[in-house]
C-alpha cells in the first residue's frame, strides 16, 4: 500500500530564508509524486510533479523537489521564502500502474515571518 | 479553460437531510475524481470516473454516498441521511487520460448541524 509522511505539521521561516518541507513515501511500485499548495478556503494547486524523468523537478513560484529513491524522499525546497508562500503544502503519491487515486500526506503549514 | 468548478461552495444542513454537490471538470478532461478533506488533514480519495464509468471507489464511500457522471461531463456527489461526521470539504479534480496532473476545484464545504 502507498503512504506519505510529512514531517512537521508546522514549519516557520523568516522571509528570505530557505524553505524545506519534508516528504517520505512508501510505494510497492515506482511512484508518481506530487506537491500541492492550498491557500485558506481554496482548492489545491499543483506545484510540481515527479514522473520518473529527471530526479530534480522544478515547479512554479521558485519551488523545486528532489526524488531520492534510496531515501524514499521527495522534499520540497525554495531558496528564499516570500510572505506569499504562507500556505498549507501537501505531498501526494500515486501508484505507477493502473490506479489513479492520489494518496496525500497530512500537510505542512508554512508560516513566513517578516 | 476556466478550471474545475464546484457548486455550491458552502452548504449547511441538518443531520438526516440529503445533500447533493456538483462538479464541472475542465472541458475535455475525461477523468474526474472526488476527495474529502477534514480539518487539519490531507484530502482522502473517494472515487473516480473515466468518462461516465465509475472505476474505483474507496471504502470511505459508504452506502449513504453515491456519485454519478451520467454523460461523462459534470458529476454529482450525493450524501443521504447526513451525519455530523460528514462535515468536511469535498473536493473535485479532473485530468486527461494521458496526464498525471489532477486539477482541483475550490471545493464544497459541508457543515452538518
Amino acid at each position: 500500500a502507498q503512504s506519505v509522511t510529512q514531517l512537521g505539521s508546522h514549519v516557520s521561516v523568516s522571509e528570505g530564508a530557505l524553505v524545506l518541507l519534508r516528504c517520505n513515501y512508501s510505494s510497492s511500485v515506482p511512484p508518481y509524486l506530487f506537491w500541492y499548495v492550498q491557500y485558506p478556503n481554496q482548492g489545491l494547486q499543483l506545484l510540481l510533479k515527479y514522473t520518473s524523468a529527471a530526479t530534480l523537478v522544478k515547479g512554479i513560484n521558485g519551488f523545486e523537489a528532489e526524488f531520492k529513491k534510496s531515501e524514499t524522499s521527495f522534499h520540497l525546497t525554495k531558496p528564499s521564502a516570500h510572505m506569499s508562500d504562507a500556505a498549507e503544502y501537501f505531498c501526494a503519491v500515486r501508484r505507477g500502474d493502473s490506479s489513479y487515486k492520489l494518496i496525500f500526506g497530512s500537510g505542512t503549514r508554512l508560516l513566513v515571518r517578516p | 479553460d476556466t478550471g474545475v468548478s464546484q457548486d455550491p461552495r458552502h452548504k449547511i444542513t441538518k443531520r438526516g437531510q440529503n445533500v447533493t454537490f456538483r462538479c464541472d471538470p475542465i472541458s475535455e478532461h475525461n477523468r474526474l475524481y472526488w476527495y474529502r478533506q477534514t480539518l487539519g488533514q490531507g484530502p482522502e480519495f473517494l472515487t473516480y470516473f473515466q468518462n461516465e464509468a465509475q472505476l474505483e471507489k474507496s471504502r470511505l464511500l459508504s452506502d449513504r454516498f453515491s456519485a454519478e457522471r451520467p454523460k461523462g461531463s459534470f458529476s454529482t456527489l450525493e450524501i443521504q441521511r447526513t451525519e455530523q461526521g460528514d462535515s468536511a470539504m469535498y473536493l473535485c479534480a479532473s485530468s486527461t487520460d494521458v496526464s498525471n496532473e489532477q486539477y482541483f476545484g475550490p471545493g464544497t464545504r459541508l457543515t452538518v448541524t
